[in-house]
């Protein structure tokens, strides 16, 4: 069954200091892998797509990595704004839909 | 281009009545997707189209639910009878083809009471 695990579900920094959430996931080939920010009360924007093993895209302050098994969204010297519920979703091969399959997400606060 | 836009931003209703939920997606694109989104379970879709024809509908939880796209720039989701477990937030998302990233509504936030 394909499947989306993230870690940790929350994490607290001090502004400035970086860090990494995990998304480890299962599936039966991996056509896409996607992050997404949400803010309290708003829909999911969409941040990275990742396509294959070896793979990064940077946007500011975060930087998305793929392998095989799992993504990493690294955050550089986060401020408050960054403060967010971090989403990844897998699109699998095998499925030939658009079915996007999520993570429960990680709710960072990036404390001044 | 506006995004895709749902109507209306909050819903509360009682227990047995019908709602309605609408979506506009992004102009051109030619996928749209419903998801349901509760701190128990996640998002979780419920249906999507391709052209406005129903792909995947196995995610919609029961014959109570039911979505239409009778045109490219236009889909519902209805819930008859409404339950109150069926309180949560519906988002709509379009795509333009597969694999490609989705664009999110801001939500309706459905309390069933």
């Amino acid at each position: 069954e394909d499947q989306v695990t993230q870690s940790p579900e929350a994490l607290r920094l001090q502004e400035g200091e970086s860090s990494s959430l995990n998304c480890s996931y299962t599936v039966s080939g991996l056509r896409g892998l996607f992050w997404y920010r949400q803010d309290p009360g708003k829909g999911p924007e969409f941040l990275f797509t990742l396509y294959s093993a070896g793979e990064e895209k940077e946007k500011e302050r975060l930087k998305a990595t793929l392998t095989k098994k799992e993504s990493f969204l690294h955050i550089t010297a986060p401020k408050p704004e960054d403060s967010a519920t971090y989403l990844c979703a897998v699109q699998a091969r095998s499925s030939n839909t658009g079915k996007l399959i999520f993570g429960q997400g990680t709710t960072l606060q990036v404390k001044p | 281009d506006a995004g895709v836009i749902q109507s209306p931003r909050h819903e509360v209703t009682e227990m047995g009545q019908e709602v309605t939920l609408r979506c506009k997606p992004i102009s051109g694109h030619d996928y749209l997707f419903w998801y349901r989104q509760t701190m128990m379970r996640g998002l979780e879709l419920l249906i999507y189209f391709n052209n406005n024809v129903p792909i995947d509908d196995s995610g919609m939880p029961e014959d109570r639910f039911s979505a239409k796209m009778p045109n490219a720039s236009f889909s519902t989701l209805k819930i008859q009878p409404s339950e109150p477990r069926d309180s949560a937030v519906y988002f709509c998302a379009s795509s333009l083809g597969v694999p490609t990233e989705a664009f999110f509504g801001q939500g309706t936030r459905l309390t069933v009471v």
